[in-house]
């Protein structure tokens, strides 16, 4: 079955620190790839996304994910945590059920910043 | 601005009481979905739509309703809502379903 894993729960970093949050993604096909971020009180927003091509996709916000097929990951990193980053940060894979393309998130990694 | 409306933000209202939840793009997108989200459950499917009229179930469909007569516009319809309804709820639009556009959130709660 298709499922995506997120394997830490929470995070801390202190500001200024380099950050790497880890997803693991279980699908037969070639995957449409994911992440979002959620703020306090907000909805989501889409971070960046793979699709095909270049295995290191840059996103908004100064975060970049690679994707690794022969290790079913797609991680998020992000060379220096700012405060404004503290969130809950989920990756999904966008899978196809007939006509249905919907998304299977993992259960999330909630980051908190240090100052 | 691009973007996906969801009203109310907050609701709290009582057992059986029916209410609807709307949710608007202004992108013109074909696909649109809605998503609860609860605590250790994650994110998961309610309802989704491929285009006007066409709408089909996800993987939580129990208790909702929902309706598409127009492009623009999904309304998540509870007729009888329970206390299990009590979730955060999302509307998301899509062109082709891959790269989903989240509304802001519906913050159920149900006594």
């Amino acid at each position: 079955a298709q499922s995506v894993t997120q394997p830490d729960i929470h995070i801390t970093v202190s500001e200024g620190a380099s950050l790497e949050l880890r997803c693991n993604y279980s699908y037969g096909a070639t995957p449409y790839l994911f992440w979002y971020v959620q703020s306090p009180g907000q909805g989501l927003q889409l971070l960046l996304k793979y699709f095909s091509g270049d295995t290191l996709v840059q996103g908004i916000k100064g975060f970049e994910a690679e994707f690794k097929r022969s290790q079913s990951s797609f991680n998020l990193r992000k060379p220096s945590v700012h405060w404004s980053d503290a969130a809950e940060y989920f990756c999904a894979v966008g899978a196809r059920y007939g006509n249905n393309r919907k998304l299977i998130w993992g259960l999330g990694t909630s980051l908190a910043v240090n100052p | 601005e691009a973007q996906v409306t969801q009203n109310p933000r907050y609701l709290i209202t009582v057992t059986g009481k029916k209410l609807t939840v709307t949710c608007s793009q202004n992108m013109n997108h074909e696909y649109m979905s809605w998503y609860r989200q609860d605590p250790g459950l994650g994110l998961r499917q309610i309802y989704y739509s491929m285009n006007v009229e066409v709408t089909d179930k996800g993987d939580v469909p129990e208790g909702y309703k929902v309706s598409r007569k127009e492009k623009r516009n999904f309304p998540l319809i509870l007729e009888s809502p329970s206390p299990n309804q009590t979730s955060l709820y999302f509307c998301a639009s899509s062109t082709t379903g891959n790269e989903q556009f989240f509304g802001p959130g519906t913050r159920l709660t149900v006594l």
